[in-house]
Formats: C-alpha cells, structure tokens, sequence
C-alpha cells in the first residue's frame, strides 16, 4: 500500500513552453501533497504544500506563478512549470501524506530538462 | 545553524558491516522522526518512522531517538551492496506538517 506515482518520469521540453507532472495517491486518499525539488547530490528542497480543494502553500523563494499546483482530488495534484527556462531543469518529486497518518510517501520522481 | 544536520558522507563499508547513519537537530518542538533511502534518479522510499525516544527495529534496520540529546540514529546490520543509496533523515514537527530533511549520507556497501 501507500504507493505514489508521478507523470512523466522524463520530460525534455524546449525554453519557454510549459510542462505539467502529475502526482497520484494510487491506493489512498491523500490530504496534502507536498512538492520538492532535488539538484544532483542535494536533499529535497521544499516547494509548496497541497491540500485538496484549497490554494497552495509556497515556500519562500518559490514563485507561484511559475510553478501552478493543483490539488483537485484527494487522489491528484498537478504542478504546471510554465514558462520553462533552462535553469527550471531539475529533479521534481512529489509526496502525499495519508489521512490518518504522518507519513510522507514519495512519488518516483520527474526528471524535467529545458533546452 | 541548520536545523537538521547530516554528515553527507560519502560511507564506504565492506558487505556484512554494521552501518551507523546520524542526525542532529535544534529544534525541541520536532516530535516524529523518519529515516528514508534515496536511490541514484529515484524518489525517496521510507524505511522507518518513530515518534518517541528509543530503539525501534524492523529487520536489519533499528531507528534510535534521543530527543534530551537532539539525536537520531539509522543502524544497518549485516550491510548488502544493495543497501548502497542515500539515506535522509527527516524530521517533522507536527502530524502532517512539512518534513525537515538532513543533507542526506551517501553510503556504499562493497561486496
């Protein structure tokens, strides 16, 4: 149980377009979702927090407008980088936390890359 | 200061050796522990969770808490080149909350 997955694991775009990654609670329903970002042989770097049905909470430093989050379900959100410029290119993860409990479960990771 | 802090390493034991990983932290207020592993272009997979001081075990893997000391520990036994990853300490001060990540430790287990 407790499995979270994402969308794409890979993405290549060209600067300026936008992309959007998908994270899902695949057999939970998950009321916050958090969003990290990760640069090679660092830890996670906090983005924003999601609660379903609700706006965002982003961590300073963190543009909002950049980076578009939605939490539609207890089961699905969605970070949108729009916009996207070379320096944008990292390791995104996302985690869910379950209802009931305090554990985080991450989701496998999208590697985004801007060209 | 940090409030987390992690050796990042990077740990290089022979296979069958006992892996010592460890976290500090400054804040009082932090009262669930975590300890998650980090293969290379993967996401984080959690290993074990406590919220109060002492030992707790599951399988070759024992969490140690010692919240008078600010201290946590991860202990692997009988250490597997598989075993080989990053491993995160993360730290949270109330249920649900945002996670506080260590730098984390990089370990490799030589067969």
């Amino acid at each position: 149980g407790a499995v979270v997955s994402q969308h794409p694991s890979r993405v290549i775009c060209k600067s300026g377009t936008s992309v959007k990654i998908e994270c899902r609670s695949l057999d939970f329903q998950a009321t916050t979702m958090f969003w990290y970002r990760q640069f090679p042989k660092k830890s996670l770097m906090l983005m924003a927090t999601s609660n379903e049905g609700s706006k965002a909470t982003y961590e300073q430093g963190v543009e909002k407008d950049k980076f578009l989050i939605n939490h539609a379900s207890l089961t699905l959100s969605t970070l949108t980088v729009t916009s996207a410029h070379p320096e944008d290119s990292s390791f995104y993860i996302c985690s869910a936390s379950l209802r009931t409990g305090n554990e985080q479960f991450f989701g496998p990771g999208t590697r985004l890359t801007v060209l | 200061q940090k409030e987390v802090e992690q050796d990042p390493g990077p740990l290089s034991v022979p296979e069958g050796a006992i892996v010592s990983l460890n976290c500090t932290y400054s804040n009082s207020a932090f009262q669930y522990f975590m300890w998650y592993r980090q293969y290379s272009r993967k996401g984080p997979e959690l290993l074990m969770y406590t919220y109060s001081s002492g030992n707790k075990e599951d399988g070759r893997f024992t969490a140690q808490v010692d919240k008078s000391s600010k201290y946590i520990s991860l202990f692997i036994r009988d250490s597997q080149p598989s075993d080989s990853a990053t491993y995160l300490c993360a730290i949270q001060e109330t249920s649900g909350s945002r996670l506080t990540f260590g730098e984390g430790t990089q370990l490799t287990v030589n067969p």
